[in-house]
């Protein structure tokens, strides 16, 4: 079964650098997600991505964030300057034909920022 | 916004016991309630959903049941084994929204041997 996958599976930083988180979606799929899980907690939405451009983003996407899509496979997440806040699960998603379809989530990156 | 409530947060059931738990939705116009398990450490993997035109759905041990009236969906699961054990998260459309998902704040599920 074709899955979402995610690297690096867990990314230390410090506070103030920059991370980028990659994904790569199931090849059929045409939306795809970033969410988070605060350790304990339930998963947030952060924005999601449709034809090349940002569908829908939440309040915790703030201008510190950024997604691209470089090439055909690779979707990636950007923290321009990390906070100790942004310590976190970061999960990828994606799903055929939008949220009515199944979400299929990646194994997550664990992002902690010291 | 969609607010979704999930209750229990946790839950301990003996092996064969059935679990059940619930959710309730605030937005009247949502149409598509998936459940998700989540295993300590891994990713959230989808179990069952059910769309709006439908008020239970079924898939073994497991099954869902909407009331649309209400605002609920529930989730049902029989005999349960230990390997059920794992938070269970159940999630609606956002208000207003065709491209994401609210989450509940999951439920703790032990299914004791």
């Amino acid at each position: 079964e074709p899955e979402v996958t995610q690297t690096p599976s867990h990314q230390v930083t410090q506070m103030g650098q920059e991370v980028i988180l990659r994904c790569v979606p199931i090849s059929n799929h045409l939306y795809f997600y970033w969410y988070r899980q605060i350790l304990g907690q339930k998963v947030e939405f952060l924005v999601s991505f449709y034809n090349n451009e940002i569908s829908e983003k939440s309040e915790i996407f703030d201008d510190q964030f950024s997604v691209e899509r470089p090439d055909g496979s690779n979707f990636t997440l950007k923290i321009r300057s990390t906070k100790l806040e942004d310590s976190a699960m970061y999960f990828c998603a994606s799903s055929e034909t939008g949220f009515r379809s199944p979400l299929h989530f990646g194994n997550g990156t664990r992002l902690t920022v010291t | 916004g969609e607010n979704v409530e999930q209750h229990p947060s946790t839950l301990s059931v003996q092996e064969g016991d059935s679990a059940v738990i619930k959710c309730t939705y605030s937005d009247s116009a949502s149409n598509y309630f998936p459940w998700y398990k989540q295993e300590l450490g891994k990713r959230p993997q989808l179990i069952i959903d059910i769309r709006s035109n439908v008020g239970e759905k079924k898939d073994q041990r497991i099954a869902v049941t909407l009331n649309k009236t209400a605002k609920h969906f529930s989730l049902h699961i029989t005999e349960t084994q230990p390997e059920d054990s794992a938070v269970y998260f159940c999630a609606a459309p956002s208000s207003g929204s065709a491209r994401q998902l609210t989450f509940g704040s999951g439920t703790q599920l032990t299914v004791l041997p």
